[in-house]
């Protein structure tokens, strides 16, 4: 089935560690997403890339990294500047085009030890 | 930036009683898009609109464009317990520019009491 797999389910961080998220798709969308939600919060955007090579700052970038070296794969580091990296992590993707849709995956939980 | 005011927050109602709930912007949106997402979840696509009054149903959940294109709701007719959850809308204020420019609302907590 085609979809958005983001991996691990449950991450857990040792202070000074930095940690990567997993997220791949097979819906053949050029454009992904990292999103953080934090409870009874909406939705951040974190980092977006619109094509292959090539990536955006979102909203709350600072103490996140991206790569986006194949169309299917565009994993987030939490790295140790991030200071508050407990929260939901949600990965998406989008057609572009005028009738655009945004699909997202399963989440992952990064908590801090 | 732009916001969106989703209400109600929360929602606590009997099973097979039907639910309304909105968003609201001072802004235009070109694009209403309707999630639902469960615990520990991502949340999940229900319905999409693109065009001022269109009117979409997805089995018993209708959701509606508004004409001003400032606001859309969503409607659950004759709930049952698998419709407890988080609903969030989300607008894109411009075509053709990206998932990057949508703007999410807070959500609605729904919950069914037996």
């Amino acid at each position: 089935d085609g979809g958005i797999t983001q991996s691990p389910k449950y991450l857990f961080r040792k202070e000074g560690q930095n940690v990567t998220l997993s997220c791949e798709q097979n819906l053949n969308h050029d454009a992904m997403y990292w999103y953080r939600q934090d409870p009874g919060q909406g939705l951040r955007l974190i980092y977006y890339s619109q094509i292959v090579n090539d990536f955006q700052k979102g909203d709350i970038a600072e103490g996140y990294s991206v790569s986006r070296e194949k169309k299917e794969s565009f994993p987030l580091t939490v790295t140790s500047a991030q200071k508050n990296p407990t929260a939901f992590y949600l990965c998406a993707s989008s057609s572009t085009g005028r009738r655009e849709k945004l699909f997202f995956g399963s989440g992952t939980q990064l908590s801090v030890l | 930036g732009q916001q969106l005011n989703q209400s109600p927050q929360s929602m606590f109602i009997q099973e097979g009683e039907d639910v309304s709930m909105n968003c609201t912007s001072s802004s235009i949106f070109n694009t209403w898009l309707w999630y639902k997402q469960e615990p520990g979840e991502g949340p999940v696509l229900l319905i999409a609109l693109y065009k001022a009054g269109e009117l979409t149903s997805n089995g018993r959940l209708t959701a509606q464009f508004g004409i001003t294109r400032k606001d859309s709701f969503l409607n659950i007719s004759a709930s049952i317990p698998s419709d407890v959850g988080i609903y969030f809308c989300a607008g894109q204020p411009n075509s053709h520019q990206g998932a990057q420019k949508l703007v999410f609302g807070q959500g609605t907590r729904l919950t069914i009491n037996p």
